[in-house]
């Protein structure tokens, strides 16, 4: 199965500012998603971020608050812009692999907005 | 719809079988996934059903019906190392592949 890292794992930023949001994955996949899940809730999913194409964002996200890159098949950035403490949440990047239909997570941003 | 349906909660004993269901109702269906989540841990992939029928692994078994928007995860042996989240997923081909979840179900093994 994939392997897929995270960076940062964790972090605490302030009102107002940006996060970036890593993922790499150690082999090519064309699928990854963007996922979030706040304390106690399940998996949202934030957009489709495939390799080629320009993200597609689900109802209730749009692109100046969450935006993607997804420079080539291995690789994927999510920004969380002018946060406010509603934007505390694990945030979690998943790829589907070409070869298959299993879909792997990431370990997780654990985001605290103060 | 999109409407992932599972009980909240569920409890069993170290040992024994439990059964977690799941229906859902999506149009464009392509696959119900099963994934287990430790709290504070990321979902770990379980099981993946796209056709009619029982997928078995190991301890884990899956079960899909798709005239009747239904599954089931079956787990047996039950291990207090089982005491988790288990979500289930419905994937749509018509939203690019991802997955829709449902709320899960927090399983508790007493011993």
């Amino acid at each position: 199965s994939a392997v897929i890292s995270q960076k940062p794992s964790r972090d605490i930023c302030q009102r107002g500012t940006s996060l970036t949001i890593q993922c790499q994955v150690d082999s090519q996949v064309t699928m990854m998603f963007w996922y979030r899940q706040q304390p106690g809730q399940s998996l949202t999913l934030i957009a489709t971020a495939n390799q080629g194409s320009e993200a597609t964002y689900e109802s209730g996200f749009v692109i100046d608050k969450f935006p993607i890159s997804r420079p080539n098949l291995t690789f994927s950035t999510l920004t969380v812009s002018n946060m406010s403490p509603e934007d505390s949440s694990i945030y979690l990047c998943s790829v589907e692999e070409d070869r298959g239909n299993e879909q792997y997570f990431g370990p997780g941003t654990r985001l605290t907005v103060t | 719809g999109q409407n992932i349906d599972q009980p909240t909660e569920m409890t069993a004993t170290e040992g024994a079988i439990v059964q977690i269901n799941c229906t859902y109702q999506t149009s464009g269906f392509n696959g119900l996934f099963w994934y287990q989540q430790h709290a504070g841990e990321a979902p770990t992939f379980l099981s993946y059903n796209v056709l009619d029928g029982l997928e078995e692994k190991g301890r884990f078994s899956s079960f899909l019906s798709r005239s009747k928007g239904y599954s089931y995860l079956l787990l047996k042996e039950l291990q207090m190392k089982d005491s988790a989240s288990y979500l289930c997923a419905s994937r749509n081909s018509n939203s690019g592949y991802a997955l829709n979840f449902g709320k899960g179900t927090s399983l508790l093994v007493t011993p």
